[in-house]
């Protein structure tokens, strides 16, 4: 099983600012199959990012992927006031699909 | 797209629940399906998968030989079925969708989710 580790796991920032995430796998992650999440209170998670670095359909482009085999990054590059929620990564090319914990963005 | 979960609720541990999510909006048959779970106040957890026909499924090891996924194309219907129910399965189950068909595929649509409260 590949173990994902996230973090920080919670980053105090203002809107405007940069966002950086970061997913660790143990292993290496098959083919970049690596997806983040964004998941609002009371809300189910929306896809953000597929294949280590490719917009899902609709999300603006502030949001961009990156990374391969072990590490991957997830950065925000101005914050918006709807971005503060908490991200998961996924990897998605092995069995049992793994997220990591989860990365809690927070108005400072 | 649609995905509504429904079967949730309260049982004692040991027991079972069958959690059925419909699904609209697309052709279903054509996606693989996953269910995900959230524990209170915890991160998302993969709990099973499923192939577009059915024929391949998949578990993770925390429920493998308690849960069975399936599924009916006919009726645009996945299904899971949770047997010997532990507290520690207490969470809100979540459907989702493959973004693509094929094996490898992130999940691009998800339910509303249906709470599973294991307890005595």
């Amino acid at each position: 099983e590949i173990v994902l580790t996230q973090s920080p796991g919670t980053l105090s920032l203002s809107p405007g600012e940069r966002a950086t995430l970061s997913c660790r796998a143990s292993q290496s992650v098959s083919s970049s199959y690596l997806a983040w999440y964004q998941q609002k209170p009371g809300q189910a998670p929306r896809l953000l990012i597929y294949g280590t670095s490719s917009r899902a359909t609709g999300i603006p482009d502030r949001f961009s992927g990156s990374g391969s085999r072990t590490d991957f990054t997830l950065t925000i590059s101005r914050l918006e006031p709807e971005d503060f929620a908490v991200y998961y990564c996924q990897q998605y090319g092995s069995s049992p699909r793994t997220f990591g914990g989860g990365t809690k963005v927070e108005i400072k | 797209v649609q995905l509504l979960e429904s079967g949730g609720g309260s049982v004692q541990p040991g027991g079972s629940l069958r959690l059925s999510c419909a699904a609209s909006g697309f052709t279903f048959s054509s996606y693989a399906m996953s269910w995900v779970r959230q524990g209170p106040g915890k991160g998302l957890e993969w709990v099973s998968g499923i192939s577009d026909s059915g024929g391949s499924t998949y578990y993770a090891d925390s429920v493998k030989g308690r849960f069975t996924i399936s599924r009916d194309n006919l009726k645009n219907t996945l299904y899971v079925q949770m047997n010997s129910l532990r507290s520690e399965d207490t969470a809100v189950y979540y459907c989702a969708k493959a973004a693509a068909s094929g094996s490898f595929s992130p999940n691009d649509y998800w339910g509303q989710g249906t709470l599973v409260t294991v307890s005595s």
